[in-house]
């Protein structure tokens, strides 16, 4: 059965220190994986895409990592607005969603 | 932000009545998708569509039906209300192939009592 594994549940980080949000995943046929930030109440805004294995995205203070069985979401040096869930999706011949990292930064 | 604009953005129904959520979106994507989203479970597809007068089923589709009469509206009906359709749902969109990148709306808080 395909499935998307996050870790950890939750993180709370000191302004400044870095860390790593990981996603794992067991599926069939990988045609993509993407990460996605949430705000409470609000809908997922896309972050990445990656394709295959060894390929890197950076945005700001993300980056994004993928290797054959897990993707990485680095974050460097983090600000209190970077505080949101994120959420990873695998795209076999569906799109299945990870339950998320939540993320609190505090100064 | 992606034009898509769902409505309402709260709504409180009784078991049994039938509950309609409309999808808006002004980019002309071919793909729309209605999700719900609920602790412990991520975000589930309900229902998916590839066009006008073109849907299909997703994993969690019992007890919900869609239309989609214009490329720009993705409706969502829930027949007959249940407890356990109490959720939050999220409409997408995508430009290219079915599982691209989607953009999401701002989601409808629905509670059934």
């Amino acid at each position: 059965e395909d499935q998307v594994t996050q870790s950890p549940e939750a993180l709370r980080l000191q302004e400044g220190e870095s860390s790593s949000l990981n996603c794992s995943y067991t599926v069939s046929g990988l045609r993509g994986l993407f990460w996605y930030r949430q705000d409470p109440g609000k809908g997922p805004e896309f972050l990445f895409t990656l394709y295959s294995a060894g390929e890197e995205k950076e945005k700001e203070r993300l980056k994004a990592t993928l290797t054959k069985k897990e993707s990485f979401l680095h974050i460097t040096a983090p600000k209190p607005e970077d505080s949101a869930t994120y959420l990873c999706a695998v795209n076999t011949d569906k799109l299945i969603f990870g339950t998320g990292t939540r993320l609190q930064v505090f100064p | 932000d992606a034009g898509i604009t769902q409505s309402p953005r709260h709504k409180v129904t009784e078991t049994g009545t039938p509950v309609t959520l409309r999808c808006h979106q002004t980019e002309n994507h071919r793909y729309m998708y209605w999700y719900r989203q609920d602790p412990g479970h991520g975000l589930r597809l309900i229902h998916y569509s590839y066009g006008v007068k073109d849907t299909d089923k997703g994993e969690v589709s019992d007890g919900y039906s869609v239309s989609r009469s214009k490329t720009e509206d993705f409706l969502l009906t829930l027949e007959s209300a249940t407890s356990s359709q109490t959720s939050v749902y999220f409409c997408a969109i995508s430009e290219f192939a079915e599982n691209t990148e989607a953009f999401f709306g701002q989601g409808t808080r629905l509670t059934v009592v």
